[in-house]
């Protein structure tokens, strides 16, 4: 299972949007609705907060969204924070490969 | 929401054995599906394996025939059994949990630094 491709880093001004997109392929996103997005701050562990495409866990704020079209998923974060500065990784499923990650996208505010 | 705590070696010498613990708090262990994840330079968010209560078991055919993953319910408690490692082996290793096998790893451990010198 070869890893999803992000692009390496995306940046943005406080208050403005960006979007990340995680490339995969007819065998994971391309099949199944199992797409979840982490935020991982420096020295931290990666948190969960996108999954099943769309759906946001309790807590996380709804300036984070994801979608998904064809094979490709994306991540929007809208009206940027500071706090937002952190590393963010997609994740598919992919048959019986349940944890297919992707590349990882720094977000620079 | 369940918390999660690593524990094991920080050093493990070349050809050895790397071994892992992961203590489970504030739910019960048979709702989720224990996943070992690990994270490097190289390689970046690396699954290992995971097992759910029922004893099932899955894993990276990169690392399956290297891997064993255990599930010890009556001291909530899982591990991680990685032979033969090299510096390649090198990372970040964090246990987690899926709620139900939905596909998404809703808790994480604080993760733990393995370290095999070259």
């Amino acid at each position: 299972q070869s890893a999803l491709t992000q692009p390496r880093s995306v940046s943005g001004s406080p208050g403005q949007s960006v979007a990340i997109s995680c490339i995969g392929t007819s065998s994971d996103i391309g099949t199944y609705d199992y797409v979840s997005w982490y935020q991982q701050h420096p020295g931290k562990a990666p948190k969960l907060i996108i999954h099943d495409v769309s759906k946001r866990p309790s807590g996380v704020p709804d300036r984070f969204s994801g979608s998904k079209s064809g094979n490709t998923a994306s991540l929007t974060v809208s009206g940027l924070q500071a706090d937002d500065e952190a590393d963010y990784y997609c994740c598919s499923y992919a048959g019986n490969f349940p944890y297919a990650f992707g590349t990882g996208t720094k977000v620079t505010v | 929401q369940v918390q999660l705590q690593e524990s094991g070696p920080g050093l493990v010498k070349p050809s050895e054995t790397l071994s892992l613990t992961c203590d489970v708090s504030g739910d019960s262990m048979n709702k989720y599906y224990w996943s070992w994840i690990r994270q490097s330079p190289r390689k970046g968010l690396e699954w290992i394996a995971y097992i759910f209560h029922s004893g099932k078991t899955n894993y990276n055919p990169s690392l399956k025939s290297r891997v064993t993953i255990s599930l010890d319910t009556s001291k909530s408690r899982f591990s991680l059994k990685l032979n033969s490692v090299t510096a390649a082996d090198t990372a970040v290793y964090y246990c987690a949990g899926d709620f139900d096998g939905a596909g998404a790893l809703v808790s994480w451990g604080q993760g733990t630094l393995v370290t095999v010198p070259s």
